[in-house]
């Protein structure tokens, strides 16, 4: 079955960039839409943005300034690049891919922890 | 952006109580909702989509209701592995956005 797996530093510094990258195994990365999602330890979920295999990509505009999902179908990867990180980017970072044709998440990574400090 | 309000915050339960958990939209989004469960150090599991629709493998304890602006979850007999915090998405408009969680938690 397809499985999601997030990869990337567990530390990064203030000021500098966040970069993940999730890698799709037991399947093809086409023909869906696939997603980024955060959780701040002790609190609730926040979508990140979503890019289709085409490269097409949306974000959430209170993080569009600073964010970039890309995707390398080669690879079977998409990645996350989040920039001028602060501690309140500190979070465990999923990447997770919709139901086809709808939103709902029905295929989650198991998430990274990346914290942001000096 | 649209709003998500679940209510309550947290609820004690005991094995087998009926537990009801609400989500209120900022703005109508039809049925286009979602609840996920999400267990201490886990990723959050899919547990009813298009506001009622059961994810396949999901016990049918859990039913959930509602369109427009409020929707429930509805845990019919709490057992011990339902224990956990439960959130809801709306997939109406993008933004997504969720719910501030609900945490199950033993009586």
């Amino acid at each position: 079955q397809v499985q999601l797996q997030e990869s990337g530093p567990g530390l990064v510094k203030p000021s500098e960039t966040l970069s993940l990258t999730c890698t799709v195994s037991g399947g093809s990365i086409s023909n869906y839409f696939w997603s980024w999602i955060r959780q701040p330890p002790g609190k609730g979920l926040e979508w990140i943005g979503y890019i289709y295999y085409t490269g097409s990509t949306d974000y959430n505009p209170s993080l569009k300034s600073r964010v970039t999902i890309s995707v390398d179908t080669s690879k079977n990867q998409f990645s996350l690049k989040l920039n001028s990180v602060t501690a309140a980017d500190t979070a465990v970072y999923y990447c997770a891919r919709p139901n086809w044709g709808n939103w709902y998440f029905d295929l989650w990574g198991r998430g990274t922890l990346v914290t942001v400090s000096s | 952006d649209i709003q998500m309000t679940q209510s309550p915050s947290s609820v004690s339960a005991s094995v087998g109580d009926r537990v009801t958990i609400s989500c209120r939209a900022s703005q109508g989004i039809s049925s286009y909702l979602a609840w996920y469960q999400q267990k201490p150090g886990k990723a959050p599991k899919l547990l009813v989509y298009a506001a009622s629709s059961l994810q396949s493998g999901v016990p049918s304890r859990f039913s959930g209701s509602g369109s427009g602006t409020d929707f429930t979850l509805t845990i019919s007999s709490l057992q011990p592995e339902d224990f956990a915090t439960y959130y809801c998405q709306q997939a109406n408009s993008f933004t997504l956005t969720f719910g501030g969680g609900t945490k199950v938690e033993i009586k």
